[in-house]
């Protein structure tokens, strides 16, 4: 089976842009979680959906998004951007379920750089 | 609300010397528990998890962590480091029923030394 896949791997953007990453889960998984990794707060999470519903949400403000397609492929869209958005993003794929046992796959991330 | 905290933000050992990475939890409610690792520019692999069941718990790699709900522990330990388990390492819990929300700690970065 193929894992999980991110599109782009690497992007740079200017202040007040905004962007869209992509995430391809692996197939047959209907559940996506972004994440963000930075030196300064580590890893925090995003949200999650499921089924193109969003079924978690972290502590991040409105300028971050997500959408899930019905073949569970989803994106996540940031406008605005500051600087303090640089950051690796990462997103997971798992079959789904509400217990939370299921593993979660992750993708190689999206390194994002805001200038 | 539910955290870890990881003892040590890095980790030295000589190869084939035991690896020992801290964990500890804090849940008011029985947590989902997982290690993961991370190498250079690369994403997260799930080295091991604990939900229910049997405490001492194997992975990949060699790598084990054994539950201990007195002490809210969750410790990996690997008996040999080998030279390729130079990585960072982190400790993450899912409260039941909340899907797939993880909570990390900030992460060990393991260094192997001949």
């Amino acid at each position: 089976k193929a894992g999980v896949t991110q599109t782009p791997r690497y992007l740079i953007k200017t202040r007040g842009q905004q962007v869209t990453l992509s995430c391809s889960p692996i197939s047959g998984h209907r559940s996506v979680s972004w994440y963000q990794q930075t030196p300064g707060q580590g890893l925090q999470f995003l949200f999650e959906y499921f089924s193109e519903t969003q079924r978690n949400k972290g502590n991040f403000p409105g300028r971050f998004s997500g959408r899930q397609f019905s073949n569970s492929r989803s994106e996540m869209n940031v406008s605005t951007l500051e600087l303090g958005d640089s950051a690796l993003y990462l997103c997971a794929s798992s079959s789904g379920g509400t217990s939370g046992k299921r593993e979660q796959y992750f993708g190689p991330g999206t390194r994002l750089t805001v200038t | 609300a539910q955290s870890v905290t990881q003892l040590g933000s890095h980790v030295s050992v000589s190869e084939g010397a035991l690896v020992l990475l801290r964990c500890n939890y804090s849940s008011s409610v029985p947590p989902y528990l997982f290690w993961y690792v991370q190498y250079p520019n690369q994403g997260l692999q799930l080295l091991l998890k604990y939900t229910t069941g049997a405490t001492l718990v194997k992975g990949i790699n060699g790598f084990e962590a054994e539950f201990k709900k007195s002490e809210t522990s969750f410790h990996l330990t690997k008996p040999s480091a080998h030279m390729s388990d130079a990585a960072e390492y982190f400790c993450a819990v899912i409260i039941t029923g909340t899907a797939s929300k993880l909570t990390f700690g900030t992460g060990t970065r393991l260094q192997v030394t001949l």
